[in-house]
């Protein structure tokens, strides 16, 4: 167990929906990250918030979303699903923002879209 | 930018054989890297980092990696497999100046019997 929590675990809905992600990270971790996980594309880097404020952003489309609230949570927001955004969604945190920090994977949120 | 290539996305040894994953990094300064293992239906467990402390890296489960810079290799290995570390591999490197990783894509590992 990471100590990473993500919710829901399994989730199906259909084209052009929204859906949000939850990811709790480890306690005392400041950064959290999201990444997908896709047949097609591998693993991808969308996005990095530190301590509420968004750090770094990777592949994440103008659809999808994402913010980090003062408790430290964090929520991926997919909207105007499409086929194609079927994947699993990992959230992960480290204690900071630093190079070379260990990053610590939750266990993710398949998506289905239908 | 940094990036990593994992050669064989499918590797398949016999149980108690050397286990071997290859990982060749592409990066102006020296990364930071990583191997990672994915289980089936769970997440990535780290294994092991390199952070230029010692170029010879233990990790979990009786893993271990060693950082090449002549070579710009950063192989995965294990004497003796077992079947339980059937599963997925991944490389990954860290930019510098942030945390992001970029991830290889994968080898997937067979253990025989």
């Amino acid at each position: 167990d990471s100590g990473v929590t993500q919710t829901p675990k399994h989730l199906i809905t259909a084209t052009g929906q929204r859906v949000t992600l939850r990811c709790s990270p480890r306690s005392g971790d400041l950064s959290v990250y999201w990444y997908q996980q896709s047949l097609d594309q591998g693993l991808q880097f969308l996005i990095q918030y530190y301590n509420g404020e968004e750090r770094a952003k990777g592949n994440i489309l103008e659809r999808f979303s994402a913010q980090q609230f003062p408790d430290l949570h964090s929520e991926l927001n997919l909207s105007s699903l499409e086929l194609g955004d079927s994947a699993l969604y990992f959230c992960a945190s480290s204690p900071d923002g630093d190079s070379g920090n260990t990053i610590y994977f939750g266990e993710g949120s398949w998506l289905t879209v239908v | 930018a940094q990036s990593v290539t994992q050669l064989g996305s499918h590797v398949s040894v016999s149980e108690g054989a050397l286990v071997l994953l290859r990982c060749n990094y592409s990066s102006s300064v020296p990364p930071y890297l990583f191997w990672y293992v994915q289980y089936p239906n769970q997440g990535l467990q780290l294994l092991l980092k390199y952070t230029s402390a010692a170029t010879l890296v233990k990790g979990i489960n009786g893993f271990e990696a060693e950082f090449k810079k002549s070579e710009t290799s950063f192989h995965l290995t294990k004497p003796s497999a077992h079947m339980s570390d059937a599963a997925e591999y991944f490389c990954a490197v860290s930019d510098i100046g942030g945390n992001k990783l970029t991830f290889g894509t994968g080898t997937q590992l067979k253990v025989e019997l």
